[in-house]
C-alpha cells in the first residue's frame, strides 16, 4: 500500500503545453504539500493546504495551480509549460502542520522539451 | 527560519556507524531538529526528530548538545542501503505551516 502516490511517474512536454500532477495519500492527513527539486537537487516548497485551504503559497508563478478535492488529494496543474519548470515534483503529507513528520511520494520527473 | 549547517559529503565503511553532524547555531528554543534522507530517485524520508534530550528509533540515534546548538545523527551499522543524502532541518514547534526547509545535506557513501 502506497501512503502517499503520484501520477504520472514521468512526464515530458513541449513548452507551452497545459500539465496535471495527480496526487493522493491513504494516511488520513490533514496537510498536504507540493515540492519541487531542481537540477541542482535543492528541494523547496511550493504549496501547502491544510483541510483543503491553501495555507503556503511560497512565490509560485500564477501559471501554477494546486487543488485539493479533498482532503486526500492535492493536484498540481501547471498552465504555459516553460523549459524552467523541468524538475522533479513531489508530493507530501503530514498529520497536521505542526511538527508531524512529512510522508513523500516518489516524484514525478517533468521534463519540458 | 534557522539554517543548518552540514559537510557536503561523508564516506563510511559498511557495518560501522556513523556519525552525521549539523551545526545550528541560531536555533531557537521552540525549534524542533529533524533529519530526514532522501535516497537516489527517491522522495525524502524522515529519518528521527528531537527538541532537547537524546533520541532514539529504529533507524537511527539523535544525539542533540547541551545548547542545541548542534545534533548529531547516528546510524549505527551503516549498510550499502543508507547511502543517502541526509537534511538536517529546523522546525518551529508553534508553526502552523509545517513547512520543510531543505538545505543541501550531507551525501553519505557508504563502501563495501
Amino acid at each position: 500500500d502506497t501512503a502517499v502516490s503520484q501520477t504520472p511517474k514521468y512526464l515530458v512536454t513541449q513548452m507551452g503545453n497545459d500539465k496535471s500532477i495527480k496526487c493522493e495519500q491513504n494516511l488520513g492527513h490533514d496537510t498536504m504539500y507540493w515540492y519541487k527539486q531542481d537540477s541542482k537537487k535543492f528541494l523547496k516548497i511550493m504549496f501547502s493546504y491544510n483541510n483543503k485551504e491553501l495555507i503556503i503559497n511560497e512565490t509560485v508563478p500564477n501559471r501554477f495551480s494546486p487543488k485539493s478535492p479533498d482532503k486526500a488529494h492535492l493536484n498540481l496543474h501547471i498552465n504555459s509549460l516553460e523549459l524552467g519548470d523541468s524538475a522533479v515534483y513531489f508530493c507530501a503529507s503530514s498529520a497536521n502542520s505542526g511538527i508531524s513528520p512529512l510522508h513523500f511520494g516518489n516524484g514525478t520527473r517533468l521534463t519540458v522539451t | 527560519d534557522a539554517k543548518t549547517t552540514q559537510p557536503n559529503s561523508m564516506e563510511s565503511n559498511e557495518e560501522e556507524p556513523v556519525h552525521l553532524p549539523c551545526n545550528h547555531s541560531t536555533i531557537s528554543g521552540t525549534d524542533y531538529i529533524h533529519w530526514y534522507r532522501q535516497l537516489p530517485s527517491q522522495g525524502p524520508e524522515y529519518v528521527i526528530h528531537g527538541l532537547t534530550s537524546n533520541v532514539n528509533n529504529r533507524m537511527a540515534s539523535l544525539a542533540i548538545a547541551e545548547d542545541r546548538k548542534s545534533s548529531t545523527l547516528i546510524l549505527h551499522r551503516a549498510t550499502l542501503r543508507d547511502a543517502a543524502v541526509y537534511y538536517c532541518i529546523l522546525r518551529l514547534g508553534s508553526s502552523n505551516t509545517g513547512k520543510l526547509i531543505f538545505g543541501q545535506g550531507t551525501t553519505l557513501q557508504v563502501k563495501p
